[in-house]
């Protein structure tokens, strides 16, 4: 049972590149989420997935997208990279139950934006 | 809208208490806390509901405050496992599975 795994552990991309985050988990969750994790800023919704097939946008959406692919997967794909996007992306998923489900977080990746 | 979390850190000796706040200007329908060691992702701690029904792992208290639109964490006899920054979120909708969480109180127990 590996959890929520999610690739690659480091990346650093320079400006106008493009990048896709993938993450996986293996506990039949429903609910999964992308959150980012800036220096004193706690962690920030990108976005939220119900099921497959559905996505909903969190608190700071723009300049990424995501696709849930089926159950498992759930990536996050940045277009075109810029500085501001230097961040720690974290994945979660959950057993949703109506708000009341523990979140299982993977163990992030560390993006740098030159 | 962010919870607030007081203090944004605290430093203690091992075996004593301390106490995390997590306030919000909105209704609260349930707070989650999660603890996060450095350069780890966050853990779950625990759910607190309205009604006073909890749910977690930990041998953690905690206060739920709907009125006050408040929640506050309860660190007794700290181990220096307890070290790490503490998460509180908050769910932006009644029944909603997306959460908002507060910028973190980070906690170092020293020996």
């Amino acid at each position: 049972n590996a959890g929520v795994t999610q690739t690659p552990k480091f990346q650093v991309l320079k400006t106008g590149q493009s990048m896709t985050l993938q993450c996986a988990q293996d506990m039949n969750h429903n609910s999964m989420y992308w959150y980012r994790q800036d220096p004193g800023m706690g962690l920030r919704l990108i976005y939220y997935s119900a099921s497959e097939g559905t996505t909903d946008k969190g608190e700071v959406p723009n300049g990424y997208n995501v696709s849930r692919l089926n159950k498992r997967e759930f990536s996050l794909r940045l277009e075109s990279a810029a500085p501001s996007q230097t961040s720690v992306y974290f994945c979660a998923s959950s057993d949703g139950a109506g708000g009341v489900g523990e979140q299982f977080f993977g163990p992030g990746t560390r993006l740098t934006v030159l | 809208q962010q919870p607030v979390q007081s203090p944004q850190a605290v430093i203690l000796r091992e075996g004593e208490d301390a106490v995390i706040n997590c306030s919000s200007s909105k209704a609260l329908y349930s707070v989650h806390w999660y603890r996060q060691k450095h350069g780890e992702a966050p853990v779950f701690l625990m759910i607190l509901l309205k009604g006073g029904e909890q749910k977690g792992h930990e041998k953690i208290s905690a206060s739920f405050n709907e009125k006050k639109q408040q929640s506050s964490l309860y660190l007794t006899a700290s181990q220096l496992s307890y070290s790490g920054t503490y998460f509180c979120g908050t769910p932006t909708n009644f029944g909603n599975e997306k959460l908002t969480f507060g910028t973190g109180t980070r906690l170092t127990i020293i020996p």
